[in-house]
């Protein structure tokens, strides 16, 4: 148990469904992340909040919608897929993000992902 | 953008085995590589922070150092076990990017 809880851990949708998914870190965190890990390919920087406030949006298309009513949780918003979206999902928070451009010492604490298939 | 690279990709060897893996990265405005460890079915876990050149750190039988002035980071695991099988990663600090991460098997 890393303190960062994501669910649901499976979800299927079709290309013209809208769904969410939801990340809650119980660890006093002022900094989330959303990352996107597909087959073969690093892990993926999507978003970046700090203290409820977007501060890097790694050019995600629109058909993702981040959203951080507070510091303990973090929302991602589908809507329109394609089925290239396909992909684990990954949730992480640290204790603050740092400087800009991501220079920070601090642990990011991850959670155990979404499992996405867009039909 | 501001590449972190790992190698090998994938690596199998026998329980007992001491093994390493490289991460290199841009020397330039170097502050912090992080490691991390992913088994399957869990999350990633931290395992170290890099931020000195020539640091070198150690849990367990799994250990690190660091060259900032050559940009490159090893891992060392001495005497593998089946519970080492996992895939290792490394973080820099720009812009929060990963490597593809070295997968790691161990086989009894």
């Amino acid at each position: 148990e890393t303190g960062v809880t994501q669910t649901p851990r499976h979800l299927v949708m079709g290309m013209t469904n809208k769904k969410s998914l939801k990340c809650e870190q119980h660890l006093g965190h002022n900094a989330m992340y959303w990352y996107k890990q597909s087959a073969k390919k690093p892990l993926e920087l999507m978003f970046v909040y700090s203290l409820e406030e977007r501060v890097e949006n790694n050019s995600v298309p629109s058909r993702f919608s981040p959203e951080c009513p507070n510091s303990s949780h973090l929302f991602l918003h589908l809507h329109t897929l394609q089925p290239e979206d396909s992909a684990l999902y990954l949730c992480a928070s640290s204790q603050d993000r740092g400087l800009a451009g991501g220079l920070s010492t601090d642990t990011q604490y991850f959670g155990p992902g979404t499992r996405l298939t867009v039909l | 953008i501001l590449n972190v690279e790992q190698s090998p990709q994938s690596l199998h060897v026998q329980e007992g085995d001491s093994t390493n893996f490289t991460c290199s990265f841009p020397s330039s405005n170097f502050y912090a590589l992080h490691w991390y460890r992913w088994e399957t079915a869990k999350s990633p876990e931290a395992l170290f922070v890099m931020t000195l050149n020539g640091d070198e750190k150690k849990k367990g039988r799994i250990s690190a150092t660091l060259n900032t002035k050559e940009g490159y980071s090893y891992l060392y695991i001495k005497g593998s076990q089946p519970e080492d099988s996992a895939t290792y990663l490394c973080r820099g600090t720009y812009k929060y990017i990963f490597g593809t991460g070295t997968r790691l098997k161990v086989l009894a």
